[in-house]
């Protein structure tokens, strides 16, 4: 089965510096990798996702690249704020026809946000 | 953050008893998920169903049981044979099982304390 390692575990950042979170997948089969946010004491909300199509999806100061052939992806963001201090989870599975979304996820990383 | 709820938020149970956890969604979500949630240790899958009548056993799925009478309903048992089970509890569901749309909407959790 699939088995997904995320890394850091924690991060802490200055206000409007930048932050990366790496994972890494061992299924090739997997297709479709999300991220989830949450915040202290609610529950995990998708903040953005990306199919194997393509290499780097951007909302905003988030963004989420990946590399098929290391069958890794990273979730980035950029100009932290405060508001950005959560657990991030990423996450994997294979996406189509009569496949169900299993998804796997990673252990979580907490970031930390100092002003 | 409507659409899917959980009851209780807090659970407080005696070693030896089963309890049941309440999962309702009124997305006509087809897929349903129960994930345990564990400091440094991400989400893990418990059970999951993909239609009514119907489910399959996630990766830690000993000690837990459920059932899937109805499309909008998804309890899970936590049984005396869980060994460990204080734990965060969160129930998930998703449009499809596979295809386009994998988004996975989770509901606020509850967390169970065995005494």
């Amino acid at each position: 089965g699939e088995n997904v390692e995320q890394h850091p575990s924690t991060l802490s950042v200055q206000e409007g510096d930048s932050a990366v979170i790496k994972c890494t997948y061992s299924d090739s089969a997997s297709n479709y990798f999300p991220w989830y946010k949450q915040e202290l004491g609610k529950r995990p909300q998708l903040i953005i996702d990306i199919r194997s199509n393509v290499g780097e999806k951007k909302d905003q100061r988030i963004a989420v690249t990946l590399n098929k052939t290391a069958k890794h992806f990273s979730l980035h963001i950029t100009e932290t704020q405060p508001e950005d201090s959560a657990v991030y989870f990423c996450a994997a599975t294979y996406a189509g026809g009569t496949s169900y979304g299993k998804l796997t996820f990673g252990q979580g990383t907490i970031l930390t946000v100092h002003p | 953050d409507g659409g899917i709820t959980q009851s209780p938020k807090y659970l407080f149970r005696k070693e030896g008893q089963n309890v049941t956890l309440s999962c309702e969604q009124n997305l006509n979500h087809d897929a349903m998920y129960w994930y345990r949630q564990d400091p440094g240790q991400g989400l893990r899958l418990i059970y999951y169903s993909q239609i009514v009548n119907d489910f399959q056993k996630g990766d830690i799925a000993e000690g837990y049981s459920v059932s899937r009478e109805k499309k909008e309903s998804f309890p899970l048992t936590v049984t005396s044979a869980q060994k460990n089970p204080t734990a965060f509890y969160l129930c998930a569901s998703s449009i499809t099982a596979g295809g386009a749309s994998n988004e996975q909407f989770f509901g606020p959790g509850t967390r169970l304390t065995v005494l």
